[in-house]
């Protein structure tokens, strides 16, 4: 298995642009999680899919973000628009959930910085 | 709701010592535990797990782990590190059949020669 894919790896815009950031979850795998990693606030969890469905996204910041999951293979993490203090590290991060299995897969991660 | 606590924010250490990275969690509910590593410019990857069973846990790259009930606590520990040991590294915690997981802050393990 390919494990998480994230695109892009690097991401470089100017504040008031939209961003879109993309996660493959590994097949099988019911759960999927958008993090959010900096220096100053260290991980935070964004939000999380189940079985495709928004479960809990009391970590998204503001309405300026958005994710989707319109199917098993694949979600987005939307910013419009992006803001300096939106810089950082993207993970998304996926999970079986079945026979007790919890333990998270993440991808390499997605750096952006917004200018 | 979970909550996890690292008790030390780095852990400098000489080559071939023995290393013990802290955590403490607390929890009204049963619990899932996890150690994860995050190498450089990497996403985190699974170290070992404990679900049930055998306190002692052992996973990759020679590590271990004890989950003590009474003292809520799930120490990693390492007899003999090595340079390529330097990392971040995460305890997690998340309730029987919940999805998520609880973060800590991390621990930075640098590994000197």
């Amino acid at each position: 298995d390919a494990g998480v894919i994230q695109s892009p790896r690097h991401e470089v815009t100017e504040m008031g642009q939209e961003v879109t950031l993309r996660c493959k979850p590994i097949s099988g795998h019911d759960y999927l999680f958008w993090y959010r990693q900096t220096m100053m606030r260290g991980l935070e969890l964004l939000i999380y899919f189940n079985n495709n469905v928004p479960i809990d996204d009391s970590g998204m910041p503001e309405d300026r973000f958005s994710a989707k999951m319109p199917n098993a293979s694949f979600s987005t993490l939307k910013i419009q628009p992006s803001e300096p203090r939106d810089s950082a590290v993207y993970f998304c991060a996926s999970s079986p959930g079945v026979l007790l299995l919890y333990e998270q897969y993440f991808g390499p991660g997605t750096r952006l910085t917004v200018t | 709701a979970q909550s996890v606590t690292q008790l030390d924010s780095q852990v400098p250490v000489f080559e071939e010592a023995p290393v013990e990275l802290r955590c403490n969690y607390s929890s009204s509910v049963s619990v899932y535990l996890f150690w994860y590593v995050q190498y450089p410019n990497q996403g985190l990857q699974l170290l070992l797990k404990y679900l049930s069973g055998s306190t002692l846990v052992k996973g990759i790259n020679g590590f271990e782990a004890e989950f003590n009930k009474s003292q809520t606590s799930f120490h990693l520990r390492k007899p003999s590190v090595h340079i390529s040991d330097t990392a971040e590294y995460f305890c997690a915690v998340s309730k029987v059949n919940a999805g998520k997981s609880t973060f800590g802050d991390g621990t930075t393990l640098t590994v000197k020669p």
